[in-house]
């Protein structure tokens, strides 16, 4: 079956600008989180949505950075006023519905800011 | 705070021989702790996951072990192949619930 799905694959953006990157989970995957991945280092969590919970967003890094999930599925991660240190791969990874399962990962988004 | 260690260098490995990764953790005691592999431009996939209460657990040539003892999970990749060449994450479970991921441990099996 179809496995998780990001888009785009590569955006690149100026600094200032706001951008928007979406994540297609697995079909029925009830949790979904956002990681960000910066050149050889390790995977950063952002955010995590399991169901009709409220968000974790004890990993976002500043008020710039928000996520929603519309409808259980779809979720999109949107960065404000973009800096340089934002550079970086966002992966998104949904899991069948628990944090603790095997997390399947998107190919994930390559953000480059100028 | 929960700190993950994975040796940072890259492992170089001869075709055929068992490569062997180190996870290192402190300050606290995972349930689980999972491997993934990820290929250069790829997402991380889902290798193995091992619980507390077990010591090692096999899949095909792969082999983990958990020591809560000494705060360290071991992974090993038995008659290596070429293929096997990657970056390979450990990622326990934090005390929210959430995986912690390591830097990752990239290897090179040479034929």
């Amino acid at each position: 079956g179809a496995g998780v799905s990001q888009s785009p694959s590569n955006k690149v953006t100026e600094k200032g600008k706001d951008v928007e990157l979406r994540c297609d989970p697995i079909s029925g995957h009830t949790a979904l989180y956002w990681y960000r991945q910066s050149l050889g280092q390790g995977l950063e969590f952002l955010i995590y949505f399991q169901g009709n919970s409220a968000p974790d967003k004890s990993g976002l890094p500043s008020d710039r950075f928000s996520a929603e999930r519309t409808g259980g599925s779809v979720s999109t991660l949107t960065i404000q006023r973009t800096q340089q240190e934002d550079s970086a791969v966002y992966l998104c990874a949904s899991s069948l519905n628990r944090a603790s399962y095997e997390q399947y990962f998107g190919p994930g988004t390559r953000l480059t800011v100028t | 705070s929960q700190k993950i260690e994975q040796n940072s260098e890259a492992l170089n490995i001869q075709e055929g021989k068992t490569a062997t990764l180190t996870c290192n953790y402190t300050n606290y005691s995972p349930a689980y702790l999972q491997w993934y592999r990820q290929d250069p431009g790829r997402g991380p996939v889902f290798l193995l996951l091992i619980r507390e209460n077990e010591k090692e657990k096999r899949k095909e040539r792969l082999k983990v072990t958990f020591d809560t003892t000494l705060k360290q999970s071991l992974f090993h990749i038995t008659a290596s192949q070429p293929a096997d060449s990657a970056t390979y994450l450990c990622a326990p479970l934090d005390q929210g619930g959430k995986l912690i991921f390591g830097q990752g441990t990239e290897l090179s099996v040479k034929p």
